[in-house]
């Protein structure tokens, strides 16, 4: 199985930072990878995928970038709504595998 | 619009089977596999299979050969996914998610929590 590790595994920021969260997969996955977020009783809420493509929706202050084992996930100017818990699932191959996630917490 | 509707809380005794059920509506049902994801609380998300809606066939992660069985009803757009013997450890949420291309997912479902207690 394909093991995807996030870091941090949480950070705190104040509304308006840059903050960039880290995947890294145990092997190559090309661009197969995708991103999530998640809040508290929610379900996970499709944000990214193949690396970059913003799903319909998605303010354009997300942004991912990566290939190979080593992914990114940057939101530019962190708003309110963006409190959540943050992750990376690899679609290269089965199981699918997510990363541990990311909490970002307010400052 | 896409909607994942599941069924509600249940709580089990180890040993036990539960079986959660995810009603689909918006699109065409049988053009996208169901995957079926579950969060023990306090943790990440983890991966247990997916059905191909109109075909039946089904992919599972190893763990869960021999104790997940997912079948679907294409007549009244809902898939099933049930986990026998239950042990302390199944306790989680479980997720039904639309499948849009090999592994990835867009819309999920709201979650069914699972209880194992004796």
């Amino acid at each position: 199985d394909i093991q995807m590790t996030q870091s941090p595994s949480s950070l705190s920021a104040s509304v308006g930072d840059r903050v960039t969260i880290t995947c890294r997969a145990s092997q190559s996955i090309s661009t197969y990878l995708n991103w999530y977020q998640q809040k508290p009783g929610r379900a996970p809420k499709f944000l990214i995928y193949a690396v970059s493509t913003l799903q319909r929706g998605v303010p354009s202050r997300f942004s991912g970038s990566g290939s190979g084992t080593d992914f990114t996930l940057t939101i530019s100017s962190l708003q309110p709504e963006d409190f959540a818990t943050y992750y990376c699932q690899q679609s290269y191959s089965f199981p699918l595998t997510f990363g541990g996630g990311t909490k970002v917490e307010i400052k | 619009q896409v909607q994942l509707v599941q069924s509600g809380a249940e709580v089990k005794k180890p040993g036990a089977s539960v079986k959660v059920s995810c009603k689909a509506s918006g699109y065409t049902f049988t053009a996208y596999y169901i995957h079926w994801v579950r969060q023990a609380p306090g943790q990440g998300l983890e991966w247990m299979g997916r059905i191909n809606p109109n075909s039946g066939a089904t992919d599972f992660a190893q763990k869960f050969q021999g104790t997940l069985t997912m079948t679907g009803d294409t007549s009244i757009r809902t898939v099933y996914m049930e986990l026998s013997r239950l042990r302390s450890d199944d306790a989680a949420v479980y997720f039904c998610a639309r499948g849009v291309s090999t592994g990835t997912t867009d819309s999920w479902g709201q979650g069914t929590l699972v209880t194992v207690s004796s």
